[in-house]
Order: C-alpha cells, then structure tokens, then sequence
C-alpha cells in the first residue's frame, strides 16, 4: 500500500528549530520528486518546498526560504523538513506530498500531517 | 496570498451540478502550467480529484470534470451528493513566482 506518514510535529518557542520527518512506503521513494505543503488553522494550503527525486535541486517559497532546509534519504526512504528560527505564522499542519511526473506533476499521495505549533 | 483565487464557497442540492472556477494569470495558468484539482474533506489530508486540468484518476467518480480555458479552470460537479461536502482547492505553478501555488479554496456545501 502507497503511503507517507509524518512525524516531528509538536509545540516548539520562536526562535527555535524542530524537524519533521516523512517516511514513504510501497512504491519506491528515490523516484519521485517531494513535497512539503502546509496548512494553518482554519486557513487554505501553502505550497513550502520541494526536492528532486535525487536530491540535486531544492526549492522554497519566500516565507521559508533562508530558514528551513529539505533533505532526504532515499537509502531510508524519508523526507525530512529541518525548520531553524521558527515564528508564530509557522504553527500550522505540514504535509508531505509525493509528485507525480507522469500525471502532469501533481501531488498524488499525500501523509496524514504533522501539527506544528509555534509559541511562548 | 494566493495568486489563483476560488470562491469562498459553493451550494446546491442533492443532484445538482455545481461549478467552483480558479481564476490565475498569465505567468500561471494563462502560460500554459497544468492546473490540478484536490478535495479536502473535514479533518482530513487533501486527495487529488483532476490532473493536468481534466484527467481523472481512477476511483474518482464521473461526477467531477476539470476544464481550462485561458487564464481561469473549473471544477464541475454534477448530481451533488452529501458526500461532496468538502473543501476544494485547485494548483498550479506560478513562473514569476517560480514557486508551485494553490487556490484561495471553496467549501461546497449540500442543502
């Protein structure tokens, strides 16, 4: 069976550092491009970051850039999300999300999610 | 901020068809990236509904179809069954942004 399942979540004070992971199985992990998306309380989905399926390239949205890192083992097939210097507006559910080359890239698996919740 | 907007919500009757539209620009959807189509019901991760803006994947009902047309997509979903209630979201890639975008996000709701 196809699955991602998250984990890391938790309550964490600004300015700190927390990191999620994100373990797949069924399907193999090093083909496939992956993504954290996030959602906070009550709002829409934010699209966060994204890593190529060998790790080679990595990309961030402006509100993450600079203070979170992607990275993943494909010889342990997780995805993991380090986040540094963490503010209120981070507290939300993250989600990773497997992209799908050959269905025009969408996210076609996705976890159950992992609540981050940033305060004093 | 979302650069693709929805409408807040949607309503209708059981079997009725309702539509939610996507509307972007043209460093989006007007320039050609592919628009997906998710469902999020309460409490629960989203699942992909449409890709490359009408293809269904199986196990999704013919109820729901996906379009584009110029700068804008729309999801349509016909004979509206309680079960639809549920939060929609469509995405695409933004290349001024360079960054993947989702939609504002509607909630369907069934009288």
């Amino acid at each position: 069976q196809v699955q991602l399942a998250e984990s890391g979540g938790g309550v964490v004070q600004p300015g700190k550092s927390l990191t999620l992971s994100c373990v797949a199985s069924g399907f193999t992990f090093g083909d496939y491009a992956m993504h954290w998306v996030r959602q906070a309380p009550g709002k829409g989905l934010e699209w966060v970051a994204v890593i190529w399926h060998d790790g080679s390239k990595k990309y961030y949205s402006d509100s993450v850039k600079g203070r979170f890192t992607i990275s993943r083992d494909n010889s342990k097939n997780t995805l993991y999300l380090q986040m540094n210097s963490l503010r209120a507006e981070d507290t939300a559910v993250y989600y990773c999300a497997r992209d799908d080359h050959a269905k025009n890239d969408v996210f076609d698996i996705w976890g159950q999610g992992t609540m981050v919740t940033v305060s004093s | 901020q979302s650069v693709l907007t929805q409408p807040p919500s949607v309503s209708g009757a059981p079997g009725q068809r309702v539509t939610i539209s996507c509307t972007g620009s043209s460093s989006n959807i007007g320039a050609g990236y592919d628009v997906h189509w998710y469902q999020q019901l309460p409490g629960t991760a989203p699942r992909f509904l449409i890709y490359g803006n009408r293809n269904r994947p199986s196990g999704v009902p013919d109820r729901f179809s996906g379009s584009k047309s110029g700068t804008s997509a729309s999801l349509a979903i016909t004979g509206l069954q309680a079960e639809d209630e549920a939060d929609y979201y469509c995405q695409s890639y933004d290349s001024s942004l360079s960054r993947y975008v989702f939609g504002t996000g509607t909630k369907v709701s069934v009288l």
